[in-house]
């Protein structure tokens, strides 16, 4: 059962144009959300998170909306740069539960930005 | 320059052995995590650990065993039991054991069967 989902696996977008990435939620225990970017033969770097408190959170060029009642979060690039062209990977955790609260992760969706 | 230092890059195993993947962190993190990485994947919880001298099974622990006897340190041996042991492998850590903080990656251990 994937509580974590990336329904599309892949996104084109042009250069200088937005890029908006989907995430959706199964279990409603989760209130801490993360997106990881990752490149080919790398590990994952940490972009940004979002607290089940807030509906957005914004830093730089990258905005994460987080919508409960849906159990959906989304990521904005703007502008989208070919150098965002990676992986990004949708996490979530029940950070209420304590010290044995997890990460779960998405399968993640490959962007490709045109120049 | 802190960071998570895993080593090697490439590992090769054969049949029957067991092989141990070593995972280094300076950022005086407490908790520890390995996961491993297929193809079209995301990444499964292997083990964690939140504190030296303890460590909890994840997802996926079966044909796996850790050891966290330094704070720094939290090498991965991947043994005979695993059957299909062919992945990429990450280690990551985080600053304490709360699920609201972010964890930190190193850069992975490529594993490959002979």
């Amino acid at each position: 059962d994937q509580q974590v989902k990336q329904n599309s696996p892949s996104l084109s977008v042009q250069e200088g144009r937005i890029s908006i990435l989907n995430c959706d939620y199964t279990n409603s225990m989760f209130d801490y959300f993360l997106w990881y970017k990752k490149y080919p033969a790398e590990g994952p770097t940490f972009l940004i998170s979002i607290s089940s408190i807030k509906d957005k959170n914004e830093d730089g060029r990258f905005t994460v909306f987080l919508n409960k009642s849906a159990k959906h979060l989304s990521l904005h690039i703007v502008p989208s740069q070919p150098g965002d062209s990676a992986v990004y990977f949708c996490a979530a955790s029940a950070s209420l539960a304590g010290a044995n609260s997890k990460l779960t992760f998405g399968k993640g969706i490959t962007l490709s930005v045109r120049p | 320059d802190g960071g998570i230092t895993q080593s090697p890059k490439y590992l090769f195993r054969k049949e029957g052995q067991n092989v141990t993947l070593s995972c280094e962190q300076n950022l005086n993190h407490d908790a520890m995590y390995w996961y491993r990485q297929d193809p079209g994947q995301g990444l499964r919880l292997i083990y964690y650990s939140q504190i030296v001298n303890d460590f909890q099974k994840g997802d996926i622990a079966e044909g796996y065993s850790v050891s966290r006897e330094k704070k720094e340190s939290f090498p991965l041996t991947v043994t005979s039991a695993q059957k299909n042991p062919t992945a990429f492998y990450l280690c990551a850590s985080s600053i304490g054991q709360r699920g609201n903080q972010p964890q930190h990656f190193g850069d992975g251990t490529r594993l490959s069967i002979l």
